[in-house]
């Protein structure tokens, strides 16, 4: 069984600052994908980055880096320059292949809270 | 266009109601999704459409009924519910339904059943 882990479920950061949401997984797979979403409270699920099991270097798009460390299953998104708008709370989730296809499993999220 | 439609926005039914669900994209994807999310918790996976096939079904009951007419459009039957199937309902897509590619998310139907 496979199960992702993201044990804050409250994080707060002063704008401006970095601030790192954590996310442990566990797979047996060597093949795997490690995503993180955005869900505002509007509800939509925005995606932020990509990790692929087999990338060796960290994913990073704009003001988001995902550090992945794969002996330690783990697959932190770091924000850089925290805003206003990325108040919202955060999922890590993991994609692996499952009798018919792909499924991608959550994490239960982190709600982060960006001060002014 | 990286848009995912969802109709309606908010949905209130009674258990004796039949209704639907509407998805649409127009981004060429070739995988679709439905999740139910309950407040604050995540979302979880019903059905999983590949190449306008269903390939997964998460054991969701059968007053959920999925249907997906063409690689656009993905509809979301609903009779007879319950009403702990009040949730937020999510579609998703995704260019292809293999491991690597992220999912767009249409901004979901509330439904609240009565």
């Amino acid at each position: 069984a496979q199960k992702i882990t993201q044990t804050q479920p409250g994080m707060f950061v002063q704008e401006k600052e970095a601030v790192t949401l954590d996310c442990t997984y566990d797979t047996s797979d060597q093949s795997y994908g490690l995503f993180w979403y955005k869900q505002p409270s509007s509800g939509e699920m925005i995606f932020l980055i990509y990790q692929g099991s087999y990338d060796e270097q960290n994913a990073t798009e704009g003001r988001y880096s995902l550090n992945f460390q794969k002996a330690r299953k783990s697959a932190n998104l770091v924000i850089s320059a925290s805003q206003l708008g990325d108040s919202a709370m955060y999922f890590c989730a993991m994609r692996e292949e499952w009798t018919g296809g792909f499924k991608t499993i959550f994490g239960a999220g982190t709600r982060l809270f960006v001060k002014a | 266009d990286t848009e995912v439609t969802q109709t309606p926005k908010h949905l209130v039914m009674g258990m004796t109601n039949k209704k639907s669900l509407k998805c649409e994209q127009h981004m060429g994807h070739r995988a679709m999704y439905w999740y139910k999310q309950k407040a604050k918790k995540p979302p979880e996976l019903m059905f999983v459409y590949s190449y306008e096939k269903l390939s997964i079904n998460e054991s969701v009951p059968s007053r959920f009924s999925p249907e997906c007419p063409n690689s656009s459009l993905l509809n979301l039957h609903l009779h007879a519910l319950q009403p702990e199937d009040s949730a937020l309902y999510l579609c998703a897509s995704s260019q292809d339904p293999g491991g690597g590619y992220e999912q767009y998310f249409g901004p979901g139907t509330r439904l609240t059943v009565t």
